[in-house]
């Protein structure tokens, strides 16, 4: 069934430095992805939503030119943590839906430390 | 507005006795209704969903979910609790008819105690 991974799972880098997570569906082509962020015993958080080959619609208070969402496949969205400070540390993960389905499959999660 | 509201943070059970973890949404067209499992450090497994077929819906594990649209709950439930489903348990509502989003309740932690 459905699989979608997320890479690197952990990452640690210095403030100021770009990150990127990559996520892919491993067996089926997902129309639409999600990103979340998620605080410690905290709920998810949606980011942002990305379509395929257009745009991505960020949430309110979410900064678009510091989160820079990439949907350039139907299997890949990326997301990159632009000029990252410690606040961005956080566990960062994405979800991806197929056409026509009420689902969406997750992947593991990547956990962002920004020293 | 869909909304989804969990109605405890943390519950704890004994192990071998039920396990009931709440959850009312609101909706204003047909919703599907998921709950999903996350354990420590660990990303998010789909327990169970409703899509507007069978009110009681079995998932994996032993667990099952009934959606009463009188009272807009999707409960979970478990008849008898393992140690291995201390976790942490969010339910989500989602309108496909509507917008894309899926909305997530603050999430339940469930302790187990031996």
């Amino acid at each position: 069934g459905a699989v979608v991974s997320q890479h690197p799972s952990r990452v640690i880098c210095k403030s100021g430095t770009s990150v990127k997570i990559e996520c892919r569906s491993l067996d089926f082509q997902a129309t639409t992805m999600f990103w979340y962020r998620q605080f410690p015993k905290q709920s998810l958080m949606l980011m942002a939503t990305s379509n395929e080959g257009s745009k991505a619609t960020y949430e309110q208070g979410v900064e678009k030119d510091k989160f820079l969402i990439n949907h350039a496949s139907l299997t890949l969205s990326t997301l990159t943590v632009t000029s990252a400070h410690p606040e961005d540390s956080s566990f960062y993960i994405c979800s991806a839906r197929a056409v026509k389905s009420v689902e969406q499959y997750f992947g593991p999660g990547t956990r962002l430390t920004v020293t | 507005a869909q909304s989804v509201t969990q109605l405890d943070s943390h519950v704890s059970v004994s192990e071998g006795t039920p396990v009931l973890l709440r959850c009312n949404y609101s909706s204003s067209y047909s919703p599907s209704l998921f709950w999903y499992v996350q354990h420590p450090n660990k990303g998010l497994q789909l327990l169970l969903k409703y899509t507007s077929a069978a009110t009681l819906v079995k998932g994996i594990n032993g667990f099952e979910a009934e959606f009463k649209k009188s009272e807009t709950s999707f409960h979970l439930t478990k008849p008898s609790a393992h140690m291995s489903d201390a976790a942490e348990y969010f339910c989500v509502v989602s309108d496909m008819n509507r917008d894309d989003k899926i909305i997530f309740g603050k999430g339940t932690r469930l302790h187990i105690l031996p």
